[in-house]
């Protein structure tokens, strides 16, 4: 099984400040998703990576597939980005039909 | 339009009792998850159905814990003689397409979830 892990697991920063939130995994995936889950427990999916970078607005996401790792960015940041930020991946290897998860990273940013 | 429902949103039960979670998915999606969610933790898989089939259940920790979809669409996540390890976020996910699709090329929605407290 994958074995999934975030860092850091908690982020304090101010607002306006470039974030970056690092997720590494131990063996080869087809695809790597970054989500952000509000209280409440609602997920939202941001991007879903196989190779490359992908930008959505002020988010950036990029893996590097032989280094095993992957990057969320986000730039001026905004108290409303504060959330868990959660790294997740799919086994190529078959397994689980799931997703793998990290523990999250969870974001807090000041006004 | 309506994304992935999921009710209650909130559960109180004492142990021994018996739960029944419900997931409405996305109209016309195929896959189906189910992912559990302890406190501070990420999601943990359980269970995946492709239409009514239930494909894999390798996640359900055990066998109190049961899953169906008869019709391939609502699904009901069951629990009985429910124990405090089962306090957790049970998180309904659908998607468009079947197995690797669901994951590799296409996004997974997610419920809201439903938080379970079992005293």
């Amino acid at each position: 099984k994958n074995e999934v892990e975030q860092s850091p697991q908690n982020l304090t920063a101010q607002e306006g400040e470039f974030i970056t939130i690092n997720c590494s995994y131990s063996v080869g995936i087809s695809a790597l998703h970054w989500l952000q889950q509000h209280p409440g427990g609602g997920i939202v999916s941001l991007f879903m990576l196989s190779s490359g970078k992908k930008k959505h607005g002020r988010l950036i996401a990029t893996i590097n597939i032989q280094e095993k790792h992957s990057s969320l960015h986000i730039t001026a940041s905004h108290p409303r980005d504060s959330a868990v930020y959660i790294c997740a991946v799919v086994d190529s290897g078959g397994g689980a039909d799931g997703l793998t998860f990290g523990k999250g990273t969870h974001l807090i940013i000041q006004p | 339009g309506a994304g992935v429902s999921q009710s209650p949103r909130y559960k109180v039960a004492k142990r021994g009792q018996d739960v029944a979670l419900r997931c409405d998915p996305i109209s016309g999606h195929v896959s189906l998850f189910w992912y559990q969610q302890a406190l501070g933790q990420g999601p943990e898989f359980l269970t995946y159905f492709q239409n009514e089939a239930q494909l894999d259940k390798s996640g359900l920790p055990s066998d109190r814990f049961f899953a169906e979809r008869p019709e391939g669409s609502v699904s009901t996540l069951k629990i009985q003689r429910t124990q405090q390890e089962d306090s957790a976020v049970y998180l309904c996910a659908s998607s468009l397409q079947g197995r690797l699709q669901a994951w590799t090329k296409y996004e997974q929605y997610f419920g809201p979830g439903t938080r379970l407290t079992v005293t």
